[in-house]
């Protein structure tokens, strides 16, 4: 399976914009870019997820690049409440396996008052 | 819709006990996940049902761990026997339905297993 690198921590002012990159340099074609996060004590929390086009949602922005060989999730406007691990996924749309989130150990944003 | 339910949150036992985690997913979901999560080994995958059926357990460390999703509404992780090294946080996780590309998981708050 494909895999993310992201770095280990950053950290972000409040109501600042936090631009949290991943690399997937072997990534396939067939493969989704998915992020997750979670919050302290509590279960992982969807994200945002896409394929080739930037994506939006209430949450976040998701900006792939145009090889797909990374891609930066953007939180407009950091608030204390963002600060959490934030997971990179590849789910591979084939084999049969696309129900499986690979969490590696993900990127721990600490936002700061 | 309360979410993903998970029960007990906490579970203290002595190694050699029988440990049941109990999980009602979202109402209408078909897709249910079992995961564990220690500090080593980060977040696995344990054990996907999918229509009440399980469909990949390769994750499911040994035989002293089993999975039953006996209705749509309610599914059970037992350990038998408990051993120090399964404590853990496990948590529970349901989904409308696995499309292309993979879908939004939705998880509980977890259980968090202490055995001594």
């Amino acid at each position: 399976d494909a895999k993310t690198t992201q770095p280990n921590s950053m950290e972000s002012n409040e109501e600042e914009p936090v631009h949290l990159p991943c690399n997937h340099s072997t990534i396939s074609g067939t493969d989704y870019i998915h992020w997750y996060r979670q919050l302290p004590s509590q279960g992982p929390e969807y994200v945002i997820h896409g394929l080739t086009s930037n994506v939006n949602n209430r949450m976040a922005s998701l900006a792939i690049a145009e090889d797909r060989k990374s891609s930066t999730l953007i939180l407009h406007r950091a608030t204390l409440r963002d600060a959490a691990v934030y997971y990179c996924i590849l789910i591979r749309n084939s084999g049969g396996s696309n129900y499986k989130l690979t969490f590696g150990k993900g990127t721990l944003l600490t936002v700061n008052p | 819709d309360a979410g993903v339910i998970q029960s007990p949150r906490h579970e203290v036992t002595e190694m050699g006990q029988e440990v049941t985690l109990r999980c009602k997913p979202i109402s209408g979901h078909n897709s249910l996940f079992w995961y564990r999560q220690t500090m080593m080994r980060g977040l696995e995958l344990l054990i996907y049902f999918n229509n009440n059926v399980p469909i990949d357990d390769s994750g499911m460390p040994e035989d002293r761990f089993s999975a039953k999703m006996p209705n749509a509404s309610f599914s059970t992780l037992k350990i038998q026997p408990s051993e120090p090294r399964d404590s853990a946080v496990y948590f529970c996780a349901s989904s409308l339905k696995v499309g292309t590309g993979g879908s939004e998981q939705y998880f509980g708050p977890g259980t968090r297993l202490t055995v001594t």
